[in-house]
């Protein structure tokens, strides 16, 4: 089935330093979602992004929908201690199904 | 956003049983959804669970592996039956809010052991 490559797999840095991680696709999507999962809970929702080229930020994290519609980035600034987790990026084909990423694991540092 | 309450949010299994997963949601939602996540990996979407109709299932999984019901536009239930150890996974609920569906939220997930 389709997949979205994102990279990296896992991230090793020191509390502070700025975090940047993305998924390519061979497809269009129409909607780009990021989400971090903590162990023992579901993902939970960060940015959602809706239009090629479109660059928002939520606070510390920014993410841009890829203007060819196939890629996205995300990105951390400043790193605290509970940006730990997983990140997963997600597509949106058609109307309703989200095809995810592999995930990035986000190991930091004191 | 919808809130979620999924049960239970683990369990330990006999193979060759079958349990029953329960998703309620806070608000009427149109699309609600169940997703598979295996040990260390991402999430694979199971099926679409359609309130009066039959779920519509992704390749590779089956109505006879993964029965689903929606009765109502606030409840569904997925039940993993005849279960082996390849069935130990996390599964998890999701709806769609907002227009488009845009802003899915997941429950908190059910972590299953099969042994």
């Amino acid at each position: 089935g389709q997949q979205l490559n994102q990279s990296p797999q896992s991230m090793f840095i020191q509390e502070g330093e700025d975090v940047s991680m993305n998924c390519t696709s061979s497809s269009i999507f129409n909607t780009w979602l990021w989400y971090k999962q903590d162990p023992g809970e579901g993902p939970v929702l960060l940015i959602a992004l809706y239009k090629a080229g479109e660059l928002t930020s939520n606070g510390r994290l920014t993410a841009q929908f890829g203007i060819t519609r196939k890629d996205s980035f995300l990105n951390i600034s400043a790193s605290i201690p509970s940006d730990v987790g997983i990140y997963f990026c997600a597509g949106l084909q058609g109307a309703q199904k989200l095809v995810f990423g592999q995930g990035t694991r986000l190991t930091i540092n004191p | 956003s919808a809130v979620i309450s999924q049960k239970p949010s683990r369990d330990i299994c006999q193979r060759g049983t079958s349990l029953t997963i329960q998703c309620q949601v806070d608000s009427q939602v149109t699309m609600m959804f169940w997703y598979r996540q295996q040990p260390g990996q991402s999430l694979t979407l199971i099926a679409t669970a359609n309130q009066g109709s039959e779920a519509t299932y992704e390749s590779g999984f089956v109505i006879d592996k993964f029965p689903i019901s929606r009765p109502n536009l606030t409840f569904s239930t997925l039940t993993v039956s005849n279960m082996s150890p390849e069935d130990s996974s996390i599964y998890l609920c999701s709806v769609g809010t907002g227009g488009g569906g845009y802003g899915y939220t997941f429950g908190s997930g059910t972590r299953l052991t099969v042994v």
